[in-house]
């Protein structure tokens, strides 16, 4: 049981590059969420999907556009990279019924925008 | 809009003590939760916490809901190597979110 997969695990952007970041989940989760944790910052909410069809904005969506592909999938992803966007983004997921759950976190992509 | 604070920020400690730490929040909590995120890792669940004055043990670790429901403590008992990482707390902002602290970064000395 893989849980939250993250693709790629690290990735270097020249500024003004674009890139995509996967998500995907196999515990069948109706919620998915973009985190970046920047140090001394904690976790910060980028984007998430509520159930599969919708997306909403979290608290630093500027600069970033988010793909629910289907329950599965949840991408992230950047069009004009700038060295702001230099983090460690988190995918998580969580399911609708288990509201007083936590999230089931990915193991983290590390962008550099050089 | 909501905040936690975490403390400290770090901690550096020898093997063998224990550790505490807590987070607040600008509002009231219905839930809390305490992760623990390794080098390299995403957070990992730790504890639940889902009602006020709530005392939760998870092996040598204890969290406690406070009465005010606006605070959350973590302790660490005996700490080992293994403890050191980054503790955040989290409480729910709205239906389908949760809110993070800042996070205790903890260092163990053997």
């Amino acid at each position: 049981n893989a849980g939250v997969t993250q693709t790629p695990k690290f990735q270097v952007l020249k500024t003004g590059q674009s890139m995509t970041l996967q998500c995907a989940q196999d515990m069948n989760h109706n919620s998915m969420y973009w985190y970046r944790q920047d140090p001394g910052m904690g976790l910060r909410l980028i984007y998430y999907s509520a159930s599969e069809g919708t997306t909403d904005k979290g608290e630093v969506p500027n600069g970033y556009n988010v793909s629910r592909l289907n329950k599965r999938e949840f991408s992230l992803r950047l069009e004009s990279a700038a060295p702001s966007q230099t983090s460690v983004y988190f995918c998580a997921s969580r399911d609708r019924k288990g509201a007083i759950y936590g999230y089931t976190f990915g193991s983290g992509t590390r962008l550099t925008v050089v | 809009g909501q905040q936690l604070n975490q403390s400290p920020q770090s901690m550096f400690i020898q093997e063998g003590e224990d550790v505490s730490m807590n987070c607040t929040s600008s509002s009231i909590f219905n839930t809390w939760l305490w992760y623990k995120q390794e080098p390299g890792e995403g957070p990992v669940l730790l504890i639940a916490l889902y009602k006020a004055g709530e005392l939760t043990s998870n092996g040598r670790l204890t969290a406690q809901f406070g009465i005010t429901r606006k605070d959350s403590f973590l302790n660490i008992s005996a700490s080992i190597p293994s403890d050191v990482g980054i503790y955040f707390c989290a409480g729910p902002s709205g239906t389908y979110k949760y809110i993070f602290g800042t996070g205790t970064r903890l260092k163990v000395l053997a």
